[in-house]
């Protein structure tokens, strides 16, 4: 059962330009983590985000839980190429131990 | 860095072999994990460990079983591989609760012809 669908799955796009990545869920997380991948490596976590209607920045990431804590967003300002990565959210069930992941958005920005 | 291994790095197998990959920290977190990676999939938990010989399924489990004998080393098994089951497998750590940071180490590809 795949809980956490992420848009888009693919993302190209010039340096300087912005960006919004989506996490969409008919669940309810306890809390929602954003990581980055790159190739090789395993997920390194960007934020963690545990209050509904919560924004995050992080530089030019700005990342939000949506306020039924059910989805969420992250907004790249004037992406660089050190963004390309592979971004995962991953939602804590409100029972149990474990967390969710959404299927990934791969970016890639071009200089 | 968190001090997390995995090994091997790379592993070729046949389908019907027992395969044993390994993870080990140096941080002495309480709760360790496995996920695989595919594509379209993004990372699903196989099994997790909260102490010492405590594991408990995640999403995925069928096929696998997991042993936890020291706080340092989790290990996953495959008893008998599948070509269902070539995948990227990573572990994590966390030190405490859920919503504590995963800490995540190389990851393993294994292949299964």
């Amino acid at each position: 059962t795949q809980l956490l669908e992420q848009s888009p799955q693919f993302l190209s796009i010039q340096e300087g330009e912005n960006l919004t990545v989506y996490c969409n869920s008919s669940s309810v997380f306890s809390s929602l983590q954003w990581y980055r991948q790159e190739p090789g490596e395993g997920p390194v976590l960007l934020v963690t985000v545990v209050t509904g209607g919560e924004v995050k920045k992080l530089k030019r990431l700005t990342f939000q839980f949506g306020d039924a804590r059910k989805d969420s967003s992250l907004h790249i300002t004037a992406a660089q190429p050190g963004d390309t990565g592979l971004y995962l959210c991953a939602g804590a069930a409100n029972t149990g131990n474990q967390f969710y992941f959404g299927t990934g958005t791969s970016l890639t920005v071009i200089p | 860095d968190a001090g997390i291994t995995q090994s091997p790095r790379h592993k070729v197998t046949e389908t019907g072999t027992p395969v044993t990959l390994r993870c080990h920290q140096t941080e002495n977190h309480r709760y360790m994990y496995w996920y695989r990676q595919d594509p379209g999939h993004g990372l699903r938990l196989i099994h997790y460990s909260y102490g010492v010989k405590d594991t408990d399924k995640g999403e995925v489990s069928d096929g696998y079983s997991v042993s936890r004998s020291k706080t340092e080393d989790f290990l996953l098994t495959l008893e008998s591989a599948t070509s269902s089951q070539t995948s990227v497998y990573f572990c994590a750590i966390s030190e405490s609760a859920l919503q504590e940071t995963q800490y995540f180490g190389p990851g393993t590809r294994l292949l299964v012809l």
